[in-house]
């Protein structure tokens, strides 16, 4: 079975830090998403990653496939990014998004 | 409004009881998925439909079945509820190329 851990399960940084959320899985994996939920509860796919590395705004994520483990990096952090986010991950032979995920890595960033 | 729409947003029931959630995708989206976020279980996938066939199962307990129409919109029945249904229960869509949106959701509580 394959297993998604996120660490850390809360993380309370300053505004204007750099912030790293990182994630590891147990088993070959053809995909791996980080998603963005909102405290309303709205969900947003942020990225979409196979292999490298994907850069969105102040938003970058990275994965290294052999060590089955990606990072989520914020740079320039601000209150707006506070949010839940969610590693999730499709292995091979399953659809795009037949995810298995994360319990989640709670950023709260103070003004 | 992320292009796909759920229906009801909030959902209030008694146990033993029967639901229908409903959801309409993203235009052009052929792809459905349904999802579950309970406080204890985290976000589980449940079930995939693509263009009315069932394409994939998840966690889907056997009280629990969907369907998707030929206009595209799914439906997700949950009957003889339970307490432990209470949950979040979300749709998404996707189409080839085309990273997926997820609905606002409907919370459902079950009393």
């Amino acid at each position: 079975k394959n297993e998604v851990e996120q660490s850390p399960q809360n993380l309370t940084a300053q505004e204007g830090e750099f912030i790293t959320i990182n994630c590891s899985y147990s088993v070959g994996i053809s995909a791996l998403h980080w998603l963005q939920q909102h405290p309303g509860g709205g969900i947003v796919s942020l990225f979409m990653l196979s292999s490298g590395k994907k850069k969105h705004g102040r938003l970058i994520a990275t994965i290294n496939i052999q060590e089955k483990h990606s990072s989520l990096h914020i740079t320039a952090s601000h209150p707006r990014d506070s949010a839940v986010y969610i590693c999730a991950v499709s292995y091979s032979g399953a659809g795009s998004y037949q995810l298995t995920f994360g319990k989640g890595t709670k950023l709260s960033v103070i003004p | 409004d992320s292009g796909v729409t759920q229906t009801p947003k909030h959902l209030i029931t008694a146990t033993g009881q029967r639901v229908t959630l409903r959801c309409s995708p993203r235009s052009g989206d052929l792809s459905v998925y349904w999802y579950q976020q309970s406080l204890d279980q985290g976000l589980q996938f449940l079930i995939q439909y693509y263009n009315g066939e069932e394409r994939a199962k998840g966690n889907i307990l056997e009280r629990f079945s969907a369907q998707q129409f030929p206009d595209l919109h799914s439906e997700l029945n949950l009957s003889s509820l339970e307490l432990g249904d209470s949950a979040l229960y979300f749709c998404a869509s996707s189409a080839t190329g085309r990273r997926v949106t997820f609905g606002s959701g409907t919370r459902l509580t079950v009393v």
